[in-house]
Parts: structure tokens; C-alpha cells; sequence
């Protein structure tokens, strides 16, 4: 059974870097048939994507964080990551990772079971 | 950037009631359409993929339907398990965006 575990500091402090790291366990990350994900949402609201990193490396983020977010992946550790800077008060929320089906529809059919991270001082 | 508007955002219905969900998407997006399920203090759970495709393990009174613009998540019969928050989102093009999200509650 493929599994996703979030890890990393809960609380970063504005103007600092959040980072995060997604570790696989059930299967490889290194496989073209998927992509992973980071997903986030802040206390009592909506989904936000933030970014997708595929097999072949090839990024993808949301436009509206596109400045301070970077994707990676660590196939030697089944791991990746996300590193988000320049953090304020609005990035506090709870960040999920996912990994996503290239077949079928791209959607995202597992997920960690998330980790809050809080910005202040 | 492609919106999609959930409606309604909340929605109370009694057990073994029909219920049903839009999401409609402001440009096409053919079939690439899913929805999850958010229980609180969870993560989302895959219940629909390309739209009307049950997710394995998914309750059958759950079903998908739609394409282009217009989808409809229906539960055909409500049970208490399944108060929860739904959402939809697009995957046909990025960024990936998600619906709003409907919270349902049982009356």
C-alpha cells in the first residue's frame, strides 16, 4: 500500500524558507506512470495546488507563488520537496503531498496526511 | 486560469436522501474532472476521477457525470458517514485549480 508521510518544521518564521519533504514508502518514486504533488489549505478553507514535479523533472506551478516555490525530487531517498521563501502570515496552512496518475486523468489518488505549518514570529 | 464554481456550498439533507453537486468549470475542460472527499482533520480522498470514473474501494452510491463544462457528483442515497466537504477539481490544464468546496450535512 503506497504511503506519503509530510515532514518538517511547523513553525517558520516570516520572511524565512518553509521546507518540506514528502516521503514515499510502498513504491517508487521513480516511475513515468506519476507525478507528485503539493497541495495546501489554510484553516477553515479551500484546496490551493502549488506545484507538480514529473518523472522526466519537468515543474509546474501555481502563477500566483510561482516567484518563491521550488519542486524537487531525491530519487535516491524515494523523497520530494518542497521549498517555499519569503513566507507570511497568508502561507500558514496545512500542506499536503500527492502523487498524481499521468494516465487516466492526472488526478491525485494518494495523499499524505498533512502537516500544519504556522508563519510567525 | 480555469475557475470552477462549486454550488451550493452547503447543502443539509436527511439520510437516504438523493444529493446532488455541481461544479461547473469557466472554459472546457473535456472529462478531466475529479472529486474528493474531506472528512474534518483529513486529508482529501479520491471518490471520482475523469468524471464519472469511481476511485476502487468508493461506495457505488457515489457517481460522477458531465463533460465540458457542467459536472454533477450525486449520492444517491445519504448516509451519515459520508458528512463530509466535497470538492472538484480540474486537471485538464495548469495551474491545477479546485472547486470551493460543499459541506454536507445531515439535516
Amino acid at each position: 500500500q503506497l504511503q506519503l508521510q509530510e515532514s518538517g518544521p511547523g513553525l517558520v518564521k516570516p520572511s524565512e524558507t518553509l521546507s518540506l519533504t514528502c516521503t514515499v514508502s510502498g513504491g517508487s518514486i521513480s516511475s513515468s506512470d506519476y507525478y507528485w504533488g503539493w497541495i495546501r489549505q489554510p484553516t477553515g478553507k479551500g484546496l490551493e495546488w502549488i506545484g507538480t514535479i514529473y518523472f522526466s523533472a519537468n515543474t509546474y506551478y501555481n502563477p500566483s507563488l510561482k516567484s518563491r516555490v521550488t519542486v524537487s525530487v531525491d530519487t535516491s531517498k524515494n523523497q520530494f520537496s518542497l521549498k517555499l521563501n519569503s513566507v507570511t502570515a497568508a502561507d500558514t496552512a496545512v500542506y499536503y503531498c500527492a502523487r498524481g496518475q499521468v494516465a487516466a486523468g492526472y488526478y491525485f489518488d494518494y495523499w499524505g496526511q498533512g502537516t500544519l505549518v504556522t508563519v510567525s514570529s | 486560469d480555469i475557475q470552477l464554481t462549486q454550488s451550493p456550498s452547503f447543502l443539509s439533507a436527511s439520510v437516504r436522501d438523493r444529493v446532488t453537486i455541481t461544479c461547473r468549470a469557466s472554459q472546457g475542460i473535456s472529462s478531466y474532472l475529479a472529486w474528493y472527499q474531506q472528512k474534518p482533520g483529513k486529508a482529501p480522498k479520491l471518490l471520482i476521477y475523469a468524471a464519472s470514473t469511481l476511485q476502487s474501494g468508493v461506495p457505488s452510491r457515489f457517481g460522477g457525470s458531465g463533460s465540458g463544462t457542467e459536472f454533477t457528483l450525486t449520492i444517491s442515497s445519504l448516509q451519515p458517514e459520508d458528512v463530509a466537504t466535497y470538492y472538484c477539481q480540474q486537471l485538464n490544464s495548469y495551474p491545477l485549480t479546485f472547486g470551493g468546496g460543499t459541506k454536507v450535512e445531515i439535516k
